[in-house]
């Protein structure tokens, strides 16, 4: 009941398409969703984060759509760059209000390259 | 990066050796956490502290101790390192209480050979 499985593993895309990475968790219990950003050699980035309450996010060219019935959510990256080539992972924990110590459970990351 | 400062970045150790990894923040965050991140596994987390002197274990916590002190620092120690501890450490504070964002360091790749 702890999982997060995510997909797919890699992801090529051209220039200025679409890139969509999903995720899907088993807890009901949990209510914050965070996408990560990890380029080589570097700590995971903090990109965008969703609270069931709501159906969509958007930060820039990032959205997160989440689908509570399906327990499902996903990111979605419009206009793609090859400066957005990196590896993401979603994650998923319940809030402190909820009484948890915020532990973080991870999908296993999706590589992504944005050809030129 | 939020802050975090990891120590060493990089260090290779033989097997059977105690090592020390360091995580020192300047944002006085209550919470701290140490993940391993290895390929085909995401981020595990080993051991989390929600205070001085208040930790508790994680999904991968065998072979590993931590200690913190102060506010600001949380030690991770493999005691007798082996070859499977070989993996890339990052250490993550989070605020708290309303806040849930989870800030992440540098990491310290760690190779036991």
């Amino acid at each position: 009941q702890q999982q997060v499985k995510q997909s797919p593993q890699s992801l090529i895309v051209q220039k200025g398409g679409i890139s969509i990475i999903n995720c899907a968790y088993e807890n009901t219990a949990f209510d914050y969703f965070p996408w990560y950003q990890q380029f080589p050699g570097k700590g995971p980035a903090l990109l965008i984060a969703i609270r069931p309450d709501v159906s969509e996010k958007k930060e820039g060219r990032f959205t997160i759509s989440f689908n509570k019935s399906a327990k499902q959510f996903s990111l979605h990256i419009m206009d793609s760059q090859p400066g957005d080539s990196a590896t993401y992972f979603c994650a998923a924990t319940r809030s402190f209000s909820g009484g948890s110590q915020g532990n973080l459970i991870f999908g296993k990351g999706t590589k992504l390259s944005v050809k030129p | 990066d939020a802050g975090i400062t990891q120590s060493p970045r990089h260090k290779v150790t033989e097997t059977g050796t105690p090592v020390t990894l360091r995580c020192h923040q300047t944002e006085n965050h209550r919470y701290m956490y140490w993940y391993r991140q290895d390929p085909g596994h995401g981020l595990r987390l080993i051991h989390y502290s929600y205070g001085v002197k208040d930790t508790d274990k994680g999904e991968v916590s065998d072979g590993y101790s931590v200690s913190r002190s102060k506010t600001e620092d949380f030690l991770l120690t493999l005691e007798s390192a082996t070859s499977s501890q070989t993996s890339v450490y990052f250490c993550a504070i989070s605020k708290g209480q309303e806040n849930t964002e989870a800030f992440f360091g540098q990491g310290t790749r760690l190779t036991v050979v």
